[in-house]
């Protein structure tokens, strides 16, 4: 079946650091991929998403790029702030059938001042 | 979380007790879906839903039911509140494009303890 692994947290930077949260996947078919953002006591946030390969989704000063080839969505963002603080949640979907998103287990980043 | 109600936000519930979860979008998709939301496990998906009227399990479905009379509502009931049901619940809705994949988007979560 589908599954999503991320790099365990937490991570912890400084404020304008370069942050990468690595995610890889397994999938049968072509699915789509995503990043979700939670921040404390709060609901998922779509974060940007990419659905075919080489697409590079952006959004907030964050980027991942879908790669086929290594199977990989890796969450970056040249200068992490503080409001940054949240948990990052990879995720992907096959888009048909049940079209259910399968998650990562989350990873942690506390972005200090 | 644009379109997509949950309530209540807390509950808590002794073990035994029945109670649903109300969920409501109001973006007329075809697709829902509940997770739940474990420490350390991410989010994983309890029941979904392609239509009204059509209903079907996911990863953890045991101890819960949905029924999806509208396109609007999907309601998650529990039927004989247990421990491990202490978690946080999430709706979503989602619609496809072709060429663009899945859009979903997410409920502000319902957070359960059951004691």
């Amino acid at each position: 079946g589908d599954s999503v692994t991320q790099m365990e947290g937490p991570v912890t930077l400084s404020e304008e650091a370069f942050l990468t949260i690595n995610c890889t996947y397994t999938a049968t078919g072509y699915p789509s991929l995503f990043w979700y953002v939670q921040y404390p006591g709060e609901g998922l946030q779509l974060l940007l998403k990419a659905t075919k390969a080489d697409d590079k989704g952006s959004n907030k000063g964050f980027e991942a790029t879908y790669r086929k080839e290594t199977t990989s969505f890796h969450l970056e963002k040249g200068s992490v702030q503080v409001s940054d603080s949240a948990v990052y949640f990879c995720a992907l979907s096959e888009g048909t059938g049940r079209r259910a998103l399968t998650f990562g287990s989350g990873t942690r980043l506390q972005v200090q001042p | 979380n644009a379109g997509v109600t949950q309530t209540p936000k807390f509950q808590v519930l002794k073990t035994g007790q029945s109670m649903t979860l109300q969920c409501a979008q109001d973006m007329n998709h075809e697709y829902m879906s509940w997770y739940r939301q474990d420490p350390g496990m991410g989010l994983r998906l309890i029941h979904y839903s392609v239509g009204a009227g059509i209903t079907d399990q996911g990863e953890v479905p045991n101890g819960y039911n949905v029924s999806r009379s509208t396109t609007e509502d999907f309601p998650l009931r529990l039927l004989s509140a247990a421990p491990s049901q202490t978690s946080v619940y999430f709706c979503a809705s989602s619609y496809s494009v072709r060429g663009q994949g899945n859009t979903i988007y997410f409920g502000e979560g319902s957070w359960l303890t059951v004691v």
